[in-house]
């Protein structure tokens, strides 16, 4: 299966601030998804963008795909504390994953 | 409702015994995946069950894997003579029908330990 791959591996901000963090897959999707992983909750989806659409929001989260570059963009405004983890994309219903951004909001 | 569940928690073992992974998906799903995830090495997709269909065993990376679900609910992912590499977090995730858009909810994940 495709894999999605993060970058970048780490990633440290202050409370407040705004994080972003990209995604590159190689061949043609149907849709992207972003996926949140800490140790309290383990593996969340956050949010689904379909092929044809070029962005989406849900809450403090803004996501971007661009097709002709196979890449993604998730954003995280106004970051908490509780932001604290790892992000992670995967590409169509085989998901698969590389080794995530990490992300410390630090307070 | 309840979430997916999977058991045991964790689980450790020597080299060439087999092992058993549950996994207990949301009811009313009919979409089930297994996955593996090694220590800062992302998720590898493994097998994937819809309904009564074949299985989607394209990701098993050998034949010393292998799944069954049955009555489409329960599945028991299987790895005969564990070998060290296959030490990871096992998640399952379970979805509505399966389609590419459903939102997949994983499970807390089995930790294999593998001596």
């Amino acid at each position: 299966s495709q894999q999605g791959e993060e970058d970048p591996q780490a990633l440290s901000i202050q409370e407040g601030e705004n994080a972003t963090m990209n995604c590159s897959y190689k061949t043609s999707i149907n849709n992207l998804q972003w996926y949140r992983q800490n140790s309290g909750r383990g593996l969340v989806h956050l949010i689904l963008i379909r092929s044809n659409e070029r962005e989406k929001h849900s809450g403090r989260l803004r996501v971007t795909l661009d097709t002709s570059k196979k890449s993604s963009s998730l954003l995280i405004t106004a970051s908490r504390a509780a932001d604290t983890a790892s992000y992670f994309c995967g590409v169509d219903y085989k998901l698969s994953f590389g080794a995530g951004t990490t992300v410390t909001v630090r307070a | 409702g309840a979430g997916v569940s999977q058991s045991p928690s964790n689980k450790v073992t020597e080299k060439g015994k087999d092992v058993e992974l549950r996994c207990d998906p949301i009811s009313g799903h009919t979409a089930l995946y297994w996955y593996r995830q090694s220590l800062g090495q992302g998720l590898e997709f493994l097998i994937y069950f819809q309904g009564n269909s074949a299985p989607d065993k394209s990701g098993l990376p050998s034949d010393r894997f292998s799944a069954e679900r049955t009555g489409g609910s329960v599945s028991t992912l299987t790895i005969q003579r564990t070998q060290q590499e296959d030490s990871a977090v096992y998640l399952c995730a379970s979805s509505l029908a399966g389609q590419s858009t459903d939102t997949q909810y994983f499970g807390p994940g089995t930790r294999l330990t593998v001596l």
